[in-house]
This record gives structure tokens, C-alpha cells and sequence, in this order.
């Protein structure tokens, strides 16, 4: 079945260590996402792709990079320039100008101690 | 994008219809009206969209107002499976300079009862 996957589902770091969270889809999307999302809140936009090899910025980049060498994968490394990593981060993908929305995976929640 | 507006919770008996408001009064006329629900610490599902026309699928109905300013999603037989955060976000699908930027705000928190 075609979809998102995100791995690992819980991930524990030590402070001052760079982490990266895994995003693969084999839907044939073009465009991926990353979103993180705080206790009680909404989604907020950390960065995007609409095709390979080119990402922009979202809302809250800073502390964050990304890669998108492959149509399938969009890893998302939190470095150590995130000032309050722990959160729960969430990949999407979607089609070209869709109309249809985003599919989204089922989430990493990484905690920092 | 316009903003939105929604409760913050409201609790439904199963077997009963959920009526879940939408204000976004600062709409433009070619900005859709998605719905995406999100089950406790699982990523958004897609519920539903429309522009103007009332739309319904397997899952949800989607009634716009004539206006457009304001929308409500209705769950019409709830079961305890539909407990979840659900969001309303109004976007321009075709922009190019928007694709990454469905904002979602903090949604309705839906409680199902038995």
C-alpha cells in the first residue's frame, strides 16, 4: 500500500547532539513537508519541498536543516541550534498544486533530555 | 491565507450528528475550505474540501454559506472512533508560493461519548 513512512516513532537524544528524522513516501508525490507540533497546539510549517533538490523555509526553520536528493525521501536533521527540540514532528507529501490536501505520516516524537 | 475560527472543544453523544463550525469571514474567492481531523498522537487525515458548493463523501458533509464566510463540517452518526482534534483551514491550492503553508491553527477538540 502506498504511503508515508516515518521512523522511529520515539527517538531520545542528549542535549547538543544532532538528530535526524526519517520521511520516505512511495505515493510519487512531488511535494514533502515537515511539520513540528508542541503540546496543545497546531502544526507549524519547519520546511518544504516541491521537487528534488530544491526546499524552501517554512515558519520556524532556525535550528533545522534538510535534503531532498531523492523524490521518495526528505529527511529532517534537528541540530543543535534548536533551541527547545522536544516536540512531535510530522512528514507530509502531496501532489503538485493539489487540490486534494496532504498525506501525512504518523509522527516522530523526539525528546530531548 | 484567511484565518480561521473555531471552538476550542465540544463533546457529541455517539450515534448523534457533530456539527462542527468555521468562521473565516476574511475568505477571497478563490481560497477552498479543507477540513483534516487528527487522532491523539497521530498525523492529520483528510476529511473533506470545497470551494462554494456543499460537498459530502463517505465520511464527512462540508456546507459553505452563500457568502462563503463562514462553513461547518458535519459528522452525521458519530462514534467514539471520531474523537479527535479537527482543523479548518482555508488555502489557494494553485499558488506555488502557498503549497507549504496550510496553517493550521489549534482546531476543535471533538469528544464522543457513549
Amino acid at each position: 500500500d502506498g504511503g508515508i513512512t516515518q521512523s522511529p516513532k520515539y527517538l531520545f537524544r542528549k542535549e547538543g547532539q544532532n538528530v535526524t528524522l526519517s520521511c520516505e513516501q512511495n505515493l510519487n508525490h512531488d511535494a514533502m513537508y515537515w511539520y513540528r507540533q508542541d503540546p496543545g497546539q497546531g502544526l507549524r510549517l519547519i520546511y518544504y519541498s516541491q521537487i528534488v533538490n530544491d526546499f524552501q523555509k517554512g515558519d520556524i526553520a532556525e535550528g533545522y536543516s534538510v535534503s531532498r536528493e531523492k523524490k521518495e525521501s526528505f529527511p529532517l536533521t534537528v541540530t543543535s541550534a534548536q533551541k527547545n527540540p522536544t516536540a512531535f514532528y510530522l512528514c507530509a507529501s502531496s501532489i503538485r498544486g493539489p487540490v486534494n490536501g496532504y498525506t501525512f505520516g504518523s509522527g516522530t516524537r523526539l525528546t530531548v533530555v | 491565507d484567511a484565518k480561521t475560527t473555531q471552538p476550542p472543544s465540544m463533546d457529541c453523544a455517539e450515534g448523534r450528528a457533530a456539527n462542527l463550525p468555521c468562521n473565516h469571514s476574511t475568505i477571497s474567492g478563490n481560497e477552498y475550505v479543507y477540513w483534516y481531523r487528527q487522532i491523539h498522537s497521530q498525523g492529520p487525515q483528510y476529511i473533506i474540501h470545497g470551494l462554494k458548493n456543499n460537498e459530502t463523501n463517505e465520511m464527512a458533509s462540508l456546507i459553505i454559506t452563500e457568502d462563503r464566510k463562514s462553513s461547518t463540517l458535519i459528522l452525521p452518526h458519530a462514534t467514539l472512533r471520531d474523537t479527535a482534534v479537527y482543523y479548518c483551514i482555508v488555502r489557494v491550492p494553485e499558488r506555488t508560493d502557498s503549497w507549504g503553508k496550510f496553517q493550521f491553527g489549534a482546531g476543535t477538540q471533538v469528544v464522543v461519548t457513549p
